[in-house]
């Protein structure tokens, strides 16, 4: 009873180089999305996906890539990683509209 | 103005005392509204949600919603220790279930 899986845990990244962040739910949610988190900030979300097939922005979508690869796969890209981009993301799923999230236990990015 | 706004804290509270978190939003269409636990260095994880304007109990836990004065409010009675922690309030607006999340308020319980 996984719940949302991501990959890596932690990971430290110099600028420029690219790498995904992998994100798994076997709760068969049709909701994903992508947040990350920093100090002051809060969460705030980069991209989502209400359903397979479909993407969209959100708040911070610069920088960012992601692909809704099945039901369960929801993977953030980024191609060119900068020091801005140093933060804890979270994966979340949701069931459906106004429910509450599922979270990832979160990849801790740094760019150096 | 933020969307969601609370109070950083860190609002201390005695061992076994109620603390009484706070959060403003400014979406009149908001309609669910959350609140997370998240203790350092983990994941968020949900403790109750309220779409109704008036009170819901959860064990030592109670949401409280006023809609016409935007604000939705945490309770937790008898705090413990393990109460220690960072409380989001999180809203999602009448289309779709993307969450807005506030800062957080740290608590901070003391035996």
């Amino acid at each position: 009873n996984a719940g949302v899986t991501q990959t890596p845990k932690f990971q430290v990244l110099k600028t420029g180089q690219s790498m995904t962040l992998q994100c798994a739910q076997d709760m068969n949610h049709n909701s994903m999305y992508w947040y990350r988190q920093d100090p002051g900030m809060g969460l705030r979300l980069i991209y989502y996906s209400a359903s397979e097939g479909t993407t969209d922005k959100g708040e911070v979508p610069n920088g960012y890539n992601v692909s809704r690869l099945n039901k369960r796969e929801f993977s953030l890209r980024l191609e060119s990683a900068a020091p801005s981009q140093t933060s804890v993301y979270f994966c979340a799923s949701s069931e459906r509209d106004n429910y509450g999230y599922t979270f990832g236990s979160g990849t801790r990015l740094t760019v150096v | 103005q933020k969307e969601v706004e609370q109070n950083s804290g860190p609002l201390s509270v005695p061992e076994g005392a109620i603390a009484s978190l706070n959060c403003t939003y400014s979406d009149r269409g908001s309609q669910s509204f959350f609140w997370y636990r998240q203790y350092s260095g983990k994941s968020p994880e949900l403790i109750m949600f309220i779409y109704s304007n008036g009170d819901k109990e959860d064990g030592r836990f109670t949401a409280q919603l006023n809609k016409a004065s935007q604000y939705v409010s945490l309770l937790i009675r008898d705090s413990q220790p393990s109460d220690s922690a960072t409380y989001l309030c999180a809203v999602a607006k009448a289309a779709g279930n993307k969450l807005t999340f506030g800062g957080g308020t740290r608590v901070l319980v003391k035996p």
